[in-house]
């Protein structure tokens, strides 16, 4: 059972465009979400997270909504980087974080120049 | 953010031998890490949670008596990798989670490779 989906395996995106990743999620008890940005042979780095009392959250170029009642959430970039190229994953918990977290099968994310 | 470091790298191995993974947690102390092992081309699966003076818990489907888990310390969790076979090969991560702020810090990862 996937607990959260990322139905996009790829995006294609110009440079300078707004790229927007989706995330879909089933379980009503996670309470936290967060999105990794991943290299190949690396371990995923922290991009933003999002708690379940927000429904938006920005940094810099980088913004995730959330819709609870649809289950939904979104990562938004912009203006998208040639350096934004890599394999985004969205995770979920039910415990703040802190504890552990369920992943969806990434979405590779290419910004064209 | 936090910083975890992971050693070795990349480790290529014979059937039938034992391989121990280090994750460090560098300038924070960590109650919990946890280990993530990825296919080619899939996402990360969780094996276990490990927590430091107690045992681990293991997910579903994955072999503790296969793969050991210690957590000596506040910054060292270790993933033995015991009688690896070719199906072993895989890409290990592991990740430190600060309870506050509630966000998990990854490893560089670990490529194993089993002959």
């Amino acid at each position: 059972d996937q607990q959260v989906k990322q139905n996009s395996p790829s995006l294609s995106v110009q440079e300078g465009r707004i790229s927007i990743l989706n995330c879909d999620y089933t379980n009503s008890m996670f309470d936290y979400f967060l999105w990794y940005k991943k290299y190949p042979a690396e371990g995923p780095t922290f991009l933003i997270s999002i708690s379940s009392i927000k429904d938006k959250n920005e940094d810099g170029r980088f913004t995730v909504f959330l819709n609870k009642s649809a289950k939904h959430l979104s990562l938004h970039i912009v203006p998208s980087q040639p350096g934004d190229s890599a394999v985004y994953f969205c995770a979920a918990s039910d415990e703040g974080g802190a504890q552990k977290l369920v992943f969806g099968q990434g979405t590779r994310l290419t910004i064209n120049p | 953010g936090a910083v975890v470091s992971q050693h070795p790298s990349r480790v290529i191995c014979k059937s039938g031998t034992s391989v121990k993974i280090e994750c460090r947690s560098l300038d924070f102390q960590a109650t919990t890490m946890f280990w993530y092992r990825q296919f080619p081309k899939q996402s990360l699966m969780l094996m276990a949670t490990s927590n430091e003076g107690s045992k681990a818990t293991y997910e579903q489907g994955v072999e503790k008596d296969k793969f050991l888990i210690n957590h000596a310390s506040l910054t060292l969790s270790t993933l033995t990798v015991t009688s690896a076979h070719p199906e072993d090969s895989s890409f290990y991560i592991c990740s430190a989670g600060q309870t506050s702020g509630g966000v998990q810090f990854f490893g560089p990862g670990t490529r194993l490779t089993v002959l």
